[in-house]
């Protein structure tokens, strides 16, 4: 298999401007996570999906962030307008359920908002 | 908000040497997991220890966990260079609810 796949791996937008990553999770696993890294706020949980059903957004920093799960295979994370403090690395990890069992992680993408 | 404090948040230790992590988490859990992170990488999945289990070995890495102190220690044995990265724990369960919570993570650096 070949992991979670992220895309872009790196993204660097203006102010202002539509951002949208994607996410193709394990093939068979149930769950999928969106998360996001920085050195000031460590690894923060967004958003998790259960059977392509989000189940707990409240991590979403603002209405600003959105997250689909359109079929098992894919998911993305939206942000629209960006700001500079929304640069950082999201993770997407999935798994084959929510709790107690071990997530897998994708690359990351950089985000970087001039 | 972080549900685990790791500590330290940096260590370094010569090559051949013993690393100890520690985990501090707040409120109940059922589980306890510690992942590797490699500078750039995503994170990587080393070993869950179940809330009614005290101790797990997997390789080099040994961990226990005591629900009483709400702790948890990892113990790489007999370091290399290549483990150098941070090293998460992740707690869920609980009254966490099923959120999967990570801490701020411990920098091991391993000099050759």
């Amino acid at each position: 298999d070949a992991g979670v796949i992220q895309s872009p791996r790196h993204e660097v937008t203006e102010m202002g401007q539509e951002v949208t990553l994607r996410c193709k999770p394990i093939s068979g696993h149930n769950s999928l996570f969106w998360y996001r890294q920085t050195m000031m706020r460590g690894l923060e949980l967004l958003i998790y999906f259960n059977n392509n059903v989000p189940i707990d957004d409240s991590g979403m920093p603002e209405d600003r962030f959105s997250a689909k799960m359109p079929n098992a295979s894919f998911s993305t994370l939206k942000i629209q307008p960006s700001e500079p403090r929304d640069s950082a690395v999201y993770f997407c990890a999935s798994s084959p359920g929510t709790v107690g069992y071990e997530q897998y992680f994708g690359p990351g993408t950089r985000l970087t908002v001039t | 908000s972080q549900q685990g404090e790791e500590d330290p948040q940096a260590l370094s230790i010569q090559e051949g040497e013993n690393a100890t992590m520690n985990c501090s988490y707040k409120t109940s859990i059922n589980n306890l997991q510690w992942y590797r992170q490699n500078s750039g990488r995503g994170l990587v999945h080393l070993i869950l220890i179940r809330s009614n289990e005290r101790e797990k070995h997997s390789g080099r890495l040994r961990v226990t966990l005591d629900t009483s102190k709400k702790s948890s220690s990892l113990l790489i044995t007999a370091s290399r260079a290549a483990d150098t990265a941070s090293y998460f724990c992740a707690t869920d369960g609980g009254t966490g609810g099923f959120k999967t919570i990570f801490g701020a993570g411990t920098r091991l650096f391993v000099k050759a």
